[in-house]
């Protein structure tokens, strides 16, 4: 079955680095553009960065531009979030999610989700 | 960004009820719109899509519908499980966007 396994995340000082991964199963990653998106404690969805089924394009929202760098390996399923120069309002459970439609370099619907990975920012 | 508004953002109902959810986008999305449900803990799951169409697996309980910049999430005879948050999603353009989610809780 389609999976999707979060990991990396801890807590970390402000200011600091981390990157998270996600690694697929289940389905041809190398034909799926692959998203982040975060969920601040008791708060709603933000949609964080995209990339490309084959990694030539890039996408990021305003509030992590510059700072977070989304890759992947196609050769190992697996997903990447760099994140640098965190910050405290950047503490959020992480998922990655599969964008909708195979091959397309279009953004759709997420589906499905990974069962996410808590970044706490604090010193 | 295209703003997504839910309305109500909580609301309580009884096993049974039928319960409609409301989207706004700040414009058109032209179908663009997908359907949420997260309980406590887990991962979103996706339920609708287009506007209306509904995901393999989902309950035909779940429909969509609207146009433009108004569409509806409706759930025709509320169960035990459906007690959850709902959010909305728009695709039509980037960056995409959520709305600020409906729970729904048990009267």
């Amino acid at each position: 079955q389609v999976q999707l396994v979060e990991s990396g995340g801890g807590v970390v000082q402000p200011g600091r680095s981390l990157r998270l991964s996600c690694a697929a199963s289940g389905f041809t990653f190398s034909s799926y553009g692959m998203h982040w998106v975060r969920q601040a404690p008791g708060k709603g969805l933000e949609w964080v960065a995209v990339i490309w089924y084959d990694g030539s394009n890039k996408y990021y929202a305003d509030s992590v531009k510059g700072r977070f760098t989304i890759s992947r390996d196609n050769s190992k399923n697996t997903l990447y979030l760099q994140m640098n120069s965190l910050r405290a309002e950047d503490t959020a459970v992480y998922y990655c999610a599969r964008n909708s439609v195979e091959g397309a370099m279009v953004i759709g619907w997420f589906d499905p989700w990974g069962q996410g990975t808590l970044v706490t920012v604090s010193s | 960004d295209i703003q997504m508004t839910q309305s109500p953002s909580s609301l309580s109902a009884s096993v049974g009820d039928r319960v409609t959810i409301t989207c706004r986008a700040s414009q058109g999305i032209s179908n663009s719109l997908a359907w949420y449900q997260q309980k406590p803990g887990k991962a979103p799951k996706l339920l609708l899509y287009a506007a209306s169409r509904l995901e393999s697996g989902v309950p035909s309980r779940f429909s969509g519908s609207g146009s433009g910049t108004d569409y509806t999430l409706t759930i025709s005879s509320l169960q035990p499980e459906d007690f959850a948050t709902y959010y909305c999603q728009q695709y039509y353009s980037t960056p995409p966007t959520f709305g600020q989610g409906t729970k729904v809780e048990i009267k």
